[in-house]
């Protein structure tokens, strides 16, 4: 089925450390996978995507990463700052649509 | 820069009521999507719209639910009888030319939040 995992649900780090946050999807003809950042009462925003025929992009500190023979890819935030604090969702581009991941909650404490 | 803009940003209705949620699409993308997350919850794909018509929908569209593009630059969303269920904010989102881009790469707007009684 149309199916993305996302792992943590919930991720709680120190101010300048790392996050890595994981998903997983179902269909290998999937081609296109963006990240998005949600703070409260807010609209999804993207903040990185990849395509298939790359393994990684990188945007300041911001990095995603891309297995498609294991069909998973990553988000990872370097140096994490308060303002990194929001949800995040993961998608993969079935078909016509985008499918999400549930989120994670990342939480940075200062 | 460009921006999906949906109206009202809130509505509150009684259970069995009509409700048009409306959104004007970034104006030279040509795809049209309607996702819906209920508080707490995920984003979930409800319809995609390209070329006057309904491409994609999920089994969560049903009957009670349907979209139309009455003008060139207008999208809306109707959900004929509301049920408790469809308490969640409801967000509109556009893309432009998949052949260009390679990619659905969508614009979010700022979301309706529909609140049934």
């Amino acid at each position: 089925g149309e199916n993305v995992e996302q792992h943590p649900s919930t991720l709680s780090v120190q101010e300048g450390d790392s996050a890595v946050i994981k998903c997983t999807y179902s269909d290998s003809a999937s081609n296109y996978f963006p990240w998005y950042k949600q703070e409260l009462g807010k609209r999804p925003q993207l903040i990185i995507d990849i395509r298939s025929n790359v393994g990684e992009k990188k945007d300041q500190r911001i990095a995603v990463t891309l297995n498609k023979t294991a069909k998973h890819f990553s988000l990872h935030i370097t140096e994490t700052q308060p303002e990194d604090s929001a949800v995040y969702f993961c998608a993969a581009e079935y078909g016509n649509k985008l499918v999400f991941g549930a989120g994670t909650i990342l939480r940075v404490k200062s | 820069e460009p921006e999906v803009t949906q109206t009202p940003s809130h509505q509150v209705t009684q259970m069995g009521q009509e409700v048009i949620l409306r959104c004007v699409p970034i104006s030279n993308h040509l795809y049209f999507y309607w996702y819906r997350q209920i508080l707490g919850q995920k984003v979930e794909f409800l319809v995609s719209f390209y070329n006057n018509e309904i491409s994609e929908k999920s089994e969560i569209f049903d009957d009670q639910f349907s979209v139309e593009r009455p003008d060139g630059s207008n999208f809306t969303l109707k959900i004929r009888s509301t049920k408790l269920e469809d308490s969640a904010m409801y967000f509109c989102a556009s893309s432009g030319d998949r052949l260009a881009s390679g990619a659905n790469v969508l614009t979010f707007g700022a979301g309706s939040r529909l609140t049934v009684l």
